[in-house]
């Protein structure tokens, strides 16, 4: 079955670290997306790629950094300068099209050591 | 620009009774409107979508979204509460800006209770 796999769902970062979230698709997307959701709160943008080389800051990006140099994959960074990383991180992908739903992956939770 | 604004960050109803769920949305052209359901842990899953074909839109799980543009709502509806409807429930709407970004709104959650 075609999806969104996101690894690992549970991921620990200590102070100082950088730790990468890991986002594949198999569906054949040029779109990709990487939201922040904090407890009672929606989705935040964080970066977006349209097409393979090519990505753009969304409205909190400061702190992360992104890479997009396979279709199927858009692995995300959370640096050291991110100093309140502790949420739960969703992938989604999307035919780049207007009007075209994202799907979602199963999301990674991150906390602080 | 587009937004989007969810009335009511918590809607409880006893199971059986119907479900409302309130979108409005801003938009300055004809919008793409979806509705999406979080359960805890995992990703958000699409419920239904609305791309100007059928202002009365079915979705799964037996929950179906009527498009008012002189209201500029998108209110997600169910007949009958199940007590597995119990989730967070998110609206969103098409940027429109050759992004293909979608715009979400805050999210409501949904008690069911027994």
């Amino acid at each position: 079955d075609g999806g969104i796999t996101q690894s690992p769902k549970y991921l620990f970062r200590k102070e100082g670290q950088n730790v990468t979230l890991s986002c594949e698709q198999n569906l054949n997307h040029d779109a990709m997306y990487w939201y922040r959701q904090d407890p009672g709160q929606g989705l935040r943008l964080i970066y977006y790629s349209q097409i393979v080389n090519d990505f753009q800051k969304g409205d909190i990006a400061e702190g992360y950094s992104v890479s997009r140099e396979k279709k199927e994959s858009f692995p995300l960074t959370v640096t050291s300068a991110q100093k309140n990383p502790t949420a739960f991180y969703l992938c989604a992908s999307s035919s780049a099209a207007e009007g075209q739903p994202q799907h979602f992956g199963d999301g990674t939770r991150l906390s602080i050591l | 620009a587009q937004s989007v604004t969810q009335l009511g960050s918590h809607v409880s109803v006893s199971e059986g009774a119907l479900v409302l769920l309130r979108c409005n949305y801003s938009s300055s052209v004809p919008p793409y409107l979806f509705w999406y359901v979080q359960y805890p842990n995992q990703g958000l899953q699409l419920l239904l979508k609305y791309t100007s074909a059928a202002t009365l839109v079915k979705g799964i799980n037996g929950f179906e979204a009527e498009f008012k543009k002189s209201e500029t709502s998108f209110h997600l509806t169910k007949p009958s509460a199940h007590l597995s409807d119990a989730a967070e429930y998110f609206c969103a709407v098409g940027a429109m800006d050759s992004s293909y970004k979608l715009i979400f709104g805050s999210g409501t959650r949904l008690l069911v209770r027994p």
